[in-house]
């Protein structure tokens, strides 16, 4: 049975970085094929693809967060994380960490975790 | 980045069918394979897998869902609409990054 569940600050100040971690079960980061996403959704707004680390530690970005965003893993205590530098009030958001389906065009989001609230405020 | 559009509300009666349309800004398909998912949200929980590949029914997905389409015209279809089904509904591509969602297809009771 697969599994993620996200944690996070809950709350932090503007200009600070937010440090995620996704913890998840029933599959490994190690194995080829496997990548696993972060998306997050400002409340009653739509979703918002962030970045995917895979097996082989290849990483993908959104362009629309430019430089403020690290994703990675560990790949024995079965984690993935994400790191956002110099946050503020629009980085408010549910953060969501999801695993990739399968296959070479693979990028679907099959299995997703509950989701941590992220807020940014002063 | 590819841009996908929805609408933002469909309102459809109980037992009748639903069709939620999803529209590229190019094309998200690779020769035979269609690069489009479909998503289902209900107030408070996370987003859930419904179509992968334009046409294929995830693991656990009722057969009451099935989608179709290529190129860039792309389509949910729910039948019959069961009260169950309110729901939020997302498509999203993976043709080319950055990864992009619609911005949403809400389904309302008439």
């Amino acid at each position: 049975q697969v599994t993620l569940k996200e944690s996070g600050p809950g709350i932090l100040q503007p200009s600070q970085t937010l440090s995620l971690t996704c913890s998840f079960s029933g599959f490994s980061l190690s194995t080829s094929g496997i990548c696993v996403s972060w998306i997050r959704q400002p409340s009653g707004k739509g979703l918002e693809w962030l970045a995917t680390i895979c097996w082989e530690d290849s990483k993908g970005y959104n362009p629309s967060l430019k430089n403020r965003l690290t994703i990675s893993k560990d790949t024995s205590n079965n984690q993935a994380f994400l790191k956002i530098t110099s946050v503020d009030t629009a980085d408010t958001a549910i953060y969501y960490c999801a695993r990739r389906g399968f296959g070479v065009w693979g990028d679907w989001f099959a299995y997703w975790g509950q989701g941590t609230l992220v807020t940014v405020s002063s | 980045d590819i841009v996908l559009t929805q609408s933002p509300v469909l309102a459809v009666s109980l037992g009748q069918r639903a069709t939620i349309s999803c529209r590229a800004s190019q094309s998200v398909s690779i020769s035979s394979i269609n690069l489009m998912h479909w998503y289902q949200q209900k107030p408070g929980q996370q987003p859930k897998l419904l179509i992968y590949r334009a046409s294929n029914l995830a693991s656990g997905i009722p057969a009451r869902f099935s989608g179709s389409g290529s190129g860039t015209d792309f389509t949910l279809t729910i039948d019959p609409v069961q009260a169950d089904d309110i729901a939020a509904y997302y498509c999203q591509q993976s043709r080319e990054s950055p990864l992009t969602f619609g911005s949403g297809t809400k389904l309302e009771i008439k």
